[in-house]
């Protein structure tokens, strides 16, 4: 059963304009939630993080929300640029001891110059 | 070299082999761990080790055998695997394994493993 889901396995997105990925998750005990970017050969890439405490984390022109009560999350870039084309993973966690990360399947993001 | 590094990138076995993956970090962490990431599926954590202690070990088959000489290596140590195996296997390392779920993970590019 799969806890952390991104339905999504692909979006296309115009450069300039905004690209949104969503992400749900179905454990409550999850309160930090993480998203990870990686490129062909490459491995996963931190990008941005929220803990529950928060609703929104902002950074540059990445954002991430967190709609508890749905458990749902989002990441939203703004603008969008071809150098952001990429496999995005939204990963979750539960606090308080050794809490292993859990992984969504990713969603390929292309951006078109 | 900086980072996480992992050898060989890509590796054709047949079934009956026997053959190690490694992986090393520069970056001073504490805890190192081994992914296994199928086509469609999510990151599968398989084996953790904290200060080179094993504290983690997700139910894997036996035909996986991980080693952690030190803080700065991790091995996958493979015999008779199956073709369903065929995967790619990211080791990652974190700094302090005490909050693993909130501490940043930073991965290696991974080796994509093909068993014949």
């Amino acid at each position: 059963d799969q806890q952390v889901k991104q339905n999504s396995p692909s979006l296309s997105v115009q450069e300039g304009r905004i690209s949104i990925l969503n992400c749900d998750y179905t454990n409550s005990m999850f309160d930090y939630f993480l998203w990870y970017k990686k490129y062909p050969a490459e491995g996963p890439t931190f990008l941005i993080s929220i803990s529950s405490i928060k609703d929104k984390n902002e950074d540059g022109r990445f954002t991430v929300f967190l709609n508890k009560s749905a458990k749902h999350l989002s990441l939203h870039i703004v603008p969008s640029q071809p150098g952001d084309s990429a496999v995005y993973f939204c990963a979750a966690s539960a606090s308080g001891g050794y809490q292993k990360v859990t992984f969504g399947t990713g969603t390929k993001l292309q951006v078109i110059p | 070299e900086t980072g996480v590094t992992q050898t060989p990138r890509h590796l054709v076995m047949g079934m009956t082999n026997k053959k190690s993956l490694k992986c090393e970090q520069h970056l001073g962490h504490n805890a190192m761990y081994w992914y296994k990431q199928s086509a469609k599926k999510p990151l599968e954590l398989m084996f953790v080790y904290s200060l080179e202690e094993r504290v983690e070990n997700n139910s894997v088959p036996s035909r996986f055998s991980p080693e952690c000489p030190n803080s700065s290596h991790l091995f996958l140590h493979l015999h008779t695997l199956q073709p369903e195996d065929s995967a790619l296997y990211l080791c990652a390392s974190s700094q302090d394994m005490a909050a693993w779920g909130t501490d940043t993970q930073y991965f290696g590019p991974g080796t994509r493993l093909t068993v014949l």
